[in-house]
């Protein structure tokens, strides 16, 4: 079965510390991604990354970073949290391959609730 | 710079009556591919239908179907005789094909099902 898993349900930090989210995903997708989800606005996409060791900014990237060392893990750093980044995490993959030469579907992990304090 | 616009917010219907989402989208792209999720109180995010721009035919899946309108830059779900299951975030999203992998979303419509 499909599965992407991120390391924790609910996280509490305090304004200022180095936050990690990891999320796995074991279906060999080459793309993975990071969104925010807000009340109103939807997913807004933070990064993604195609490759090992490649990424690509979003609409939103400032304060977060991200590292892909292995194909099947993609993490999120805050570098000093801030509470306007207290929000819902969501990661997601997809391959590079789908109904059309270029259409498919992303598979999303549970979520992150991350509160900033 | 590609958009995509979900003006309904919220939305009640009574239970196996048929509910239209609406979702329009702004792209320069002639290739393209148009999503729409749904997300329960749970949490989790799940695929519900895909249609592409050079796509003849709208989508359909089981009681999902998408209604393309490529003149109007439009892509409503179409949800048949609604089940109070149906209720959750519906989130419409495209990819560019210019944009390699990036998909952007809406901002969801929270449609809820009254028995």
């Amino acid at each position: 079965d499909v599965k992407v898993t991120q390391s924790s349900r609910y996280l509490v930090k305090r304004t200022g510390e180095k936050v990690f989210l990891e999320c796995v995903q074991d279906m060999d997708h080459e793309n993975m991604f990071w969104y925010r989800q807000d009340p109103g606005l939807g997913l807004r996409l933070i990064y993604f990354s195609y490759d090992v060791k490649m990424k690509e900014k979003g609409d939103i990237p400032e304060g977060y970073s991200v590292s892909r060392e292995k194909k099947e893990r993609f993490s999120l750093i805050l570098e000093s949290a801030s509470t306007n980044q207290t929000s819902m995490y969501l990661c997601a993959s997809s391959s590079q391959f789908g109904p059309s030469e270029w259409g498919y579907e992303q598979y999303f992990g549970p979520g992150t609730r991350l509160t900033v304090t | 710079a590609q958009k995509i616009t979900q003006t309904q917010p919220g939305m009640f219907v009574q239970e196996k009556e048929a509910v239209t989402l609406d979702c329009t989208y702004d792209t320069s792209d002639p290739s393209y591919g148009l999503f729409w999720y749904k997300q329960p109180s749970s949490g989790e995010m799940i695929f519900l239908i895909y249609q592409g721009s050079y796509d003849q035919q709208n989508a359909t899946e089981g009681r999902y179907s998408l209604n393309f309108q490529k003149a109007r830059k439009s892509a409503n779900l179409v949800i048949s005789a609604s089940q109070l299951g149906d209720s959750a975030m519906y989130f419409c999203a495209m990819r560019e094909y210019s944009s390699a992998s990036k998909i952007i979303f809406g901002s969801g419509t929270r449609l809820s099902i009254r028995p």
